[in-house]
């Protein structure tokens, strides 16, 4: 079974602090993700990376950083957290399949409040 | 990125009864894919159909797909209080390896 692994479930951290959240695979994926859901808004990519030490941008980066240091490990790193950041965070991975098909796995989630 | 927009956002229905949910979206699309998320947890993958498909069954689960319209849909059949659930499409864009993009989401609540 592929197993998706995120840090923390529930997290609370003070505005200006510098905040990671951790997220681990251990199916040998390629692709890795992190969205974050907000009620009204869905899913939203915030960064993703086809390949250890590669990012790229998603649809609200801003706010945000990630580092992918090993194939396994995707990190996602608030510099300087603030309150509208407060959210569900995502993360997931998948295969590079050929002919599109790229099923995403996801983890179970972190809770982020910061006050 | 352009959204598929699920409808309705919420539906409501008894214990034994079918549930539908649409997808629209905008792109020419590799396949369409729906995710399942209970509430508080993450998504799980429930079911792909092809862009040359036109219909898929998973055991209570039926896709359709119309590129035509660039629309889709989930039934559920004889739907259990289990099923109660959000319902997510997403779609996977003909251009390369890019990220899905997901929509918004039908919130279903199964009465028993």
């Amino acid at each position: 079974d592929v197993k998706v692994t995120q840090s923390s479930r529930y997290l609370v951290k003070r505005t200006g602090e510098k905040v990671f959240l951790e997220c681990v695979q251990d199916m040998d994926h390629e692709n890795m993700f992190w969205y974050r859901q907000d009620p009204g808004l869905g899913l939203r990519l915030i960064y993703f990376s086809y390949d250890v030490k590669m990012k790229e941008k998603g649809d609200i980066p801003e706010g945000y950083s990630v580092s992918r240091e090993k194939k396994e490990r995707f990190s996602l790193i608030l510099e300087s957290a603030s309150t509208n950041q407060t959210s569900m965070y995502l993360c997931a991975s998948s295969f590079i399949l050929a002919g599109g098909r790229n099923e995403q796995f996801f983890g179970p989630g972190t809770r982020l409040t910061v006050l | 990125s352009q959204q598929g927009e699920e409808d309705p956002q919420a539906l409501s229905i008894q214990e034994g009864e079918n549930a539908t949910m649409n997808c629209s979206y905008k792109t020419s699309i590799n396949n369409l894919q729906w995710y399942r998320q209970n509430s508080g947890r993450g998504l799980v993958h429930l079911i792909l159909i092809r862009s040359n498909e036109r219909e898929k069954h998973s055991g209570r689960l039926r896709v359709t797909l119309d590129t035509s319209k660039k629309s889709s849909s989930l039934l559920i059949t004889a739907s259990r209080a289990a099923d109660t659930a959000s319902y997510f499409c997403a779609t996977d864009a003909i251009a390369g390896n890019t990220p899905l993009v997901f929509g918004k989401g039908t919130r279903l609540s199964v009465i028993a």
